[in-house]
């Protein structure tokens, strides 16, 4: 099975809400990452946060990580219907190849105006 | 600079045919991977170059996929005998030298259909 699993697997918010999507992995990890993906499009870097990290900011970006409980969330604030996409979770497994990002099924975000 | 770019965007063929995927990297960028995405799933690696480095091609799901990388720059994938279960989106990324973060970029995909 997937490395990371998100959840929810889709999600309908209105303009303005914050939206929260979780992830989950089973193997201990060197970072954890969180990409965007719009319709058609390619996979979009977001933010990533370190195994000795618990929290990390970028604009309106958060993000926590607790290895104990080898989860993840990403909480989008303010939302804007621009943010309508999914978003991956990806980690970078210990013990693994230092090259291969293991990719969860993501988080389907939609955004009403 | 330019990012990721993949071709063609869309490609249609019939069953059996042979089609060939194109990526051409972020320039500098040494390392590049394919993966297959099919409809709401996640990525499945298929594929890692890095530099003069011999392949990583674990993830290829059958003998009819290969990909090669030529003067470490643009790559191909190529798939023979296409089956409609290869109908997929596959998308290419790369990322600098080093395994530090392993931040990848990726392109927009090209969206596969076998008919």
């Amino acid at each position: 099975s997937q490395q990371g699993e998100e959840d929810p697997q889709a999600l309908s918010i209105q303009e303005g809400e914050n939206a929260t999507m979780n992830c989950s992995y089973k193997t201990s990890i060197n970072n954890l990452q969180w990409y965007r993906q719009n319709s058609g499009r390619g996979l979009v870097h977001l933010i990533l946060i370190r195994s000795n990290e618990r929290e990390k900011h970028s604009g309106r970006l958060r993000v926590t990580l607790d290895t104990s409980k080898k989860s993840s969330s990403l909480l989008i604030t303010a939302s804007r219907a621009a943010d309508t996409a999914s978003y991956f979770c990806a980690t970078d497994a210990v013990g693994g190849s230092n090259y291969k990002l293991t990719f969860g099924k993501g988080t389907l975000l939609t955004v009403n105006p | 600079g330019a990012g990721v770019s993949q071709s063609p965007s869309n490609k249609v063929t019939e069953k059996g045919k042979d089609v060939e995927l194109r990526c051409d990297p972020i320039s500098g960028h040494t390392a590049l991977y394919w993966y297959r995405q099919s409809l709401g799933q996640g990525l499945e690696f298929l594929i890692y170059f890095q530099g003069n480095s011999a392949p990583d091609k674990s993830g290829l799901p059958s003998d009819r996929f290969s990909a090669e990388r030529t003067g470490g720059s643009v790559s191909t994938l190529t798939i023979q005998r296409t089956q409609q279960e290869d109908s997929a989106v596959y998308l290419c990324a790369s990322r600098r030298q080093g395994p530090a973060k392993n931040i990848q970029y990726f392109g927009a995909g090209t969206r596969l259909s076998v008919l």
